[in-house]
């Protein structure tokens, strides 16, 4: 079945540094990326999203990257800051599924000051 | 724009009751809504997605008996946990689907079921 896979499971790094989160899809057809971000007991919310005719794209600090032909997507945060620790989550979908998402099993980002 | 409200945020209930649990599109009509189950420290697994008016569908593995799923209206589901026991203790998330390019889903902000 359709499977997204993500890595790291927990990232730590130090404040300023880049983080990079790595996820790769199996369905060929999918064609919609989104990241979510989910602080500890809130709600994931949307932080930057991609589609596949697009091969990357950047808001401030954060960029997402995507490979169609290796299906693997990328989200990058620059200079980080301890605001940033929480679990992202990357997912895809396809659309003749009615925006079902297909999600990655999470990173846990840590940013020490 | 795109506010998703889900109540109660917090539940406890003895074992055999039912619990119901709103979710609302509170700026945009949904023309999808999701239900998922989180685990601590897992990712969001999807029990099933209502369309309004229509029956949900739901994921393999997920008993539709015991999960009910009414989508009254295109800013309304409602999940019923029906005779909950301890192992449904968990945290219940919601998402509306909101339509551009693409469907966009903006979630609630969860609730947490205890059953003593």
């Amino acid at each position: 079945g359709e499977n997204v896979e993500q890595h790291p499971s927990t990232l730590s790094v130090q404040e300023g540094d880049s983080a990079v989160i790595k996820c790769t899809y199996s369905d060929s057809a999918s064609n919609y990326f989104p990241w979510y971000k989910q602080e500890l007991g809130k709600r994931p919310q949307l932080i930057i999203d991609i589609r596949s005719n697009v091969g990357e794209k950047k808001d401030q600090r954060i960029a997402v990257t995507l490979n169609k032909t290796a299906k693997h997507f990328s989200l990058h945060i620059t200079e980080t800051q301890p605001e940033d620790s929480a679990v992202y989550f990357c997912a895809a979908s396809r659309n003749n599924q009615g925006g079902k998402l297909i999600f990655g099993q999470g990173t846990e980002l840590s940013v020490k000051p | 724009g795109a506010v998703v409200s889900q109540h109660p945020s917090w539940v406890i209930c003895k074992s055999g009751t039912s619990v119901k649990i709103e979710c609302r599109s509170l700026d945009f009509q949904a023309t999808t809504m999701f239900w998922y189950r989180q685990f601590p420290k897992q990712s969001l697994m999807l029990m099933a997605t209502s369309n309004e008016g229509s029956k949900a569908t739901y994921e393999q593995g997920v008993e539709k008996d015991k999960f009910l799923i009414n989508h009254a209206s295109l800013t309304l589901s409602t999940l019923t946990v029906t005779s909950a026991h301890p192992e449904d203790s968990s945290f219940y998330i919601c998402s509306a689907g909101r339509q551009g390019r693409e469907v966009i889903q903006y979630f609630g902000a969860g609730t947490r079921l205890s059953v003593l």
